[in-house]
């Protein structure tokens, strides 16, 4: 199993571009998630889905959205990309037995200049 | 508005020292309590995770101490060893869903 892949690995685009982030995982499961990592700051929540078709604001929703269209796959799309929204994007997944352990993608690094 | 506050930010630790990391929270919906560890370059990975029925869990080197009354909950790492440097992140979620919300983070130098 590949567990959670993502691409790019890294991107630079310039402000007002878009772009959309690429997230599948191979593990069934039903709920995925798409945090943003900047420095010191921990993860924060940007959107996740618990199934096909259903999806939810997180922390910090603004400037994106995602689609989950099947199982597998739960894309990030950036709309008129600004400079705040540098930072190192990732996917994970989870069951959705109660709280459990997510396993995370190895990451987008995202610059925008 | 930070709901799990984690500290130190860093910390340089000599091999075969402890390591002890903190974290702090508000909300008293959550219900479980992991622990994420995060090499340069890699995804977070599930090191060890607590619910508040117990005080205490150890597995190998990495034990998770928790106060349930003081809202807090804390990792400590013996004997460190060069290769637990990394990025550790505490996290915390409610029984009901899985939505994590973590830490700032805690990047730990292990010198040989």
């Amino acid at each position: 199993n590949a567990g959670v892949t993502q691409t790019p690995k890294f991107r630079i685009l310039k402000i007002g571009q878009s772009m959309t982030l690429q997230c599948t995982q191979d593990m069934n499961h039903n709920y995925m998630y798409w945090y943003r990592q900047d420095p010191g700051m921990g993860l924060k929540l940007i959107y996740y889905s618990v199934g096909a078709g259903i999806t939810d604001k997180g922390e910090v929703p603004n400037g994106y959205n995602v689609s989950r269209s099947t199982t597998e796959d739960f894309p990030l799309r950036l709309e008129l990309a600004a400079p705040s929204q540098t930072s190192v994007y990732f996917c994970a997944s989870s069951s959705p037995q109660g709280a459990s352990e997510q396993f995370f993608g190895p990451g987008t690094r995202l610059t925008v200049l | 508005q930070q709901q799990v506050k984690q500290s130190p930010q860093s910390l340089i630790v000599q091999k075969g020292g402890i390591s002890i990391i903190n974290c702090a929270y508000e909300n008293t919906a959550f219900d479980y309590f992991p622990w994420y560890q995060q090499f340069p370059g890699k995804g977070p990975a599930l090191l060890i995770a607590i619910r508040p029925d117990v005080s205490e869990k150890k597995e190998g080197r990495f034990t998770i101490s928790f106060n349930k009354s003081a809202k807090q909950f804390s990792l400590h790492i013996m004997d460190s060893q060069p290769g637990d440097s990394a990025t550790y992140f505490c996290a915390a979620s409610p029984a009901a869903g899985n939505k994590l919300t973590f830490g700032g983070g805690t990047r730990v130098l292990v010198k040989p």
